[in-house]
């Protein structure tokens, strides 16, 4: 168990909707990321956010945004949804910076079915 | 734009038969390279990371080691529980993101 966790594991939806995927961070850690894996894409980086604030952007669609609240917690929205955005999404976090590398510890993900 | 490419795709081993996987990079400036394992349906699971070349690091049937352009993982007498993907992924000087290759599926069979 890595401490950081993702809610729903599963989610079902239809084209055009929209979802909310969420994400708890480990203690202490002030970094998120947001990642998709599609079976063709391998794992991409879409975001991440520091203490609140969007820090890098990767490849991520104008129909996707993310957040960070406070708490540290953070929210995926997908919206405008279509059959490819169906993909497994990981949120990671990692410890604050400190200059050197910062291992990033994944949750067990989200499982996004788009009908 | 950073690369790395992950080979072979995929290894199938006798239980006790040691074998190397290798990730070869490309990226302006390396932070430090990542070797995560991934069950079926799970998350990344952090194995090591690795700084510099000619750094080594061991966990159990399990050694990285770094060059200037490629890392090896190498796994010594694998046991079926071994059986993953094993993914490689760079992290640039230049921000914090993972840049991961496609992963090596490693299947021992008892």
């Amino acid at each position: 168990d890595s401490g950081v966790t993702q809610t729903p594991k599963h989610l079902i939806t239809a084209t055009g909707q929209r979802v909310t995927l969420r994400c708890s961070p480990r203690s202490g850690d002030l970094s998120v990321y947001w990642y998709q894996q599609s079976l063709d894409q391998g794992l991409q980086f879409l975001i991440q956010y520091y203490n609140g604030e969007e820090r890098a952007k990767g490849n991520i669609l104008e129909r996707f945004s993310a957040q960070q609240f406070p708490d540290l917690h953070s929210e995926l929205n997908l919206s405008s949804l279509e059959l490819g955005d169906s993909a497994l999404y990981f949120c990671a976090s990692s410890p604050p910076s400190g200059g050197s590398t910062d291992t990033q510890y994944f949750g067990p993900g989200t499982r996004l079915t788009v009908l | 734009e950073d690369q790395v490419t992950q080979s072979p795709e995929a290894l199938r081993l006798q239980e006790g038969e040691s074998s190397s996987l290798n990730c070869s990079y490309t990226v302006s400036g390396l932070r430090g390279l990542f070797w995560y394992r991934q069950d079926p349906g799970k998350g990344p699971e952090f194995l090591f990371t690795l700084y510099s070349a000619g750094e080594e690091k061991e966990k159990e049937r399990l050694k990285a080691t770094l060059t200037k352009k490629e890392s090896f993982l190498h796994i010594t007498a694998p046991k079926p529980e071994d059986s993953a993907t094993y993914l490689c992924a760079v992290q640039a000087m230049r921000d914090y993101k993972l840049s991961f290759g496609a992963g090596t599926t490693v299947t021992v069979r008892a």
